[in-house]
């Protein structure tokens, strides 16, 4: 069945750097869709972000990511990490002919100053 | 705005016992879901509905049952409440099962 991979359990960051959480999905259909969902603690998951066309580049409240269906992958970058930033994120699949949405394991991102 | 509510938003249950976790929702949406959340294993699904009188299983429906007896309402029902069951759960709904998906407030459910 269709799955979601986030590799890293735990990304801790200072303030001002890159951030690049990673996400590689496996389905065997042709056309996924990707999202990417935060959530802040005590709060539940809201959508960041989402795509589901091939090398093009979807952009909000800073983050972007690019799904790449060549390399199965639809990583979440930001230029520079801000303490607001720190959550626990989730990089989620669904396909046109599923009609679920399937999540990762989640990555927590805690950034210091 | 659109909204999940789950109710309780907290519960403690005895091994055995039954539990049941209500959702009501206001989206008019089709699609509704109960995710489970755990430290290590992020959300996994374990059973949704795309329409009324209607149910799925998702990835880990095992010791679990599901409701929807209307657009509104779905309801999560664990017949023999084990220890492994405790957990934060949310609901969630959405139009359609690829677009966004809104979430509850969660329910935490401690079973002892």
């Amino acid at each position: 069945g269709d799955s979601v991979t986030q590799t890293e359990g735990l990304v801790t960051l200072t303030e001002g750097l890159p951030v690049m959480l990673n996400c590689t999905y496996q389905t065997i259909y042709s056309n996924p869709f990707l999202f990417w969902y935060v959530q802040h603690l005590n709060e539940s998951p809201r959508l960041l972000l989402k795509s589901f066309t091939d090398n093009k580049r979807t952009e909000h409240q800073g983050f972007h990511a690019t799904l790449h269906k060549s390399s199965s992958s639809f990583h979440l970058q930001k230029s520079s990490a801000q303490l607001s930033d720190s959550a626990l994120y989730y990089c989620a699949l669904s396909t046109s002919s599923g009609q679920k949405l399937v999540f990762g394991q989640g990555t927590i991102l805690k950034v210091y100053l | 705005e659109a909204a999940v509510t789950q109710s309780p938003r907290s519960k403690v249950a005895v091994t055995g016992g039954k539990v049941t976790l209500s959702c009501h929702q206001t989206n008019n949406h089709d699609y509704m879901y109960w995710y489970r959340q755990d430290t290590g294993h992020g959300l996994r699904l374990i059973h949704y509905s795309y329409v009324a009188d209607s149910t799925e299983k998702g990835d880990i429906p095992d010791g679990y049952k599901a409701s929807r007896p209307s657009q509104e309402n779905f309801s999560l029902i664990l017949e023999l409440a084990s220890l492994s069951q405790t957990a934060v759960y949310f609901c969630a709904s959405s139009v359609t099962g690829i677009t966004e998906v809104f979430f509850g407030k969660g329910t935490r459910l401690t079973v002892v």
